[in-house]
């Protein structure tokens, strides 16, 4: 039971190019949230889903894209990263009614 | 957006002593959450606060939501090394969509 796995670790990337980061949980929860945090700062959310099928923005969703693949995944692309996301990125998963998250490892990204 | 905020940004004290948090947000919650993160880790939950004027107890912790619901604090007794790191309040309005406090760093001096 690996709980929330996150890939890449580390990424750089240059202005202007895309990438995606991947999540997933196994432990059989329905909702899945992506934060990022800046240095010194709390977390703000990005995009969130409910369950699987559905997403909704969060605080910060302005140069985001989101992919509930199914119950296990949930995907956050970057489509033209700008050094203003660089950032650690968080993964985290709920099980419904419970609301306890629990955060992946992170992905710390730097854009040049 | 809403608005939560936590106090103070950091606190350095001396093994020992004791310490506190606190996280108020502009409007009602439904609940409120306080995580712990370690330095270049990632946050793991501590507790949930649902109810008006709750006050949970993890050994040393101690846990409060406001009569309000919209102010939470976090005490800390007798603080050890092991507790340094950063705490974050998490305010949710909606039950399922979080919005994060700045955090309170805490620094234990042996």
């Amino acid at each position: 039971n690996a709980g929330v796995t996150q890939t890449p670790k580390f990424q750089v990337l240059k202005t202007g190019q895309s990438m995606t980061l991947q999540c997933a949980q196994d432990m059989n929860h329905n909702s899945m949230y992506w934060y990022r945090q800046d240095p010194g700062m709390g977390l703000r959310l990005i995009y969130y889903s409910a369950s699987e099928g559905t997403t909704d923005k969060g605080e910060v969703p302005n140069g985001y894209n989101v992919s509930r693949l199914n119950k296990r995944e949930f995907s956050l692309r970057l489509e033209s990263a700008a050094p203003s996301q660089t950032s650690v990125y968080f993964c985290a998963s709920t099980i419904l009614g419970v609301e306890t998250q629990y955060f992946g490892p992170g992905t710390r990204l730097l854009v040049l | 957006g809403q608005q939560v905020m936590q106090i103070p940004q950091y606190q350095h004290v001396q093994e020992g002593e004791d310490f506190t948090t606190y996280c108020n947000s502009s409007t009602t919650l439904s609940n409120i959450q306080w995580y712990k993160q370690r330095p270049g880790g990632h946050p793991v939950f501590l507790i949930q606060l649902v109810k008006s004027g709750e006050v949970k107890k993890q050994k040393r912790l101690t846990f409060q939501f406001g009569e309000a619901k919209k102010n939470s604090s976090l005490h800390i007794t007798a603080t050890q090394t092991t507790d340094v790191g950063t705490y974050f309040c998490a305010c949710a309005y909606n039950f399922n969509k979080f919005y994060f406090g700045s955090g309170t760093k805490l620094n234990v001096k042996p």
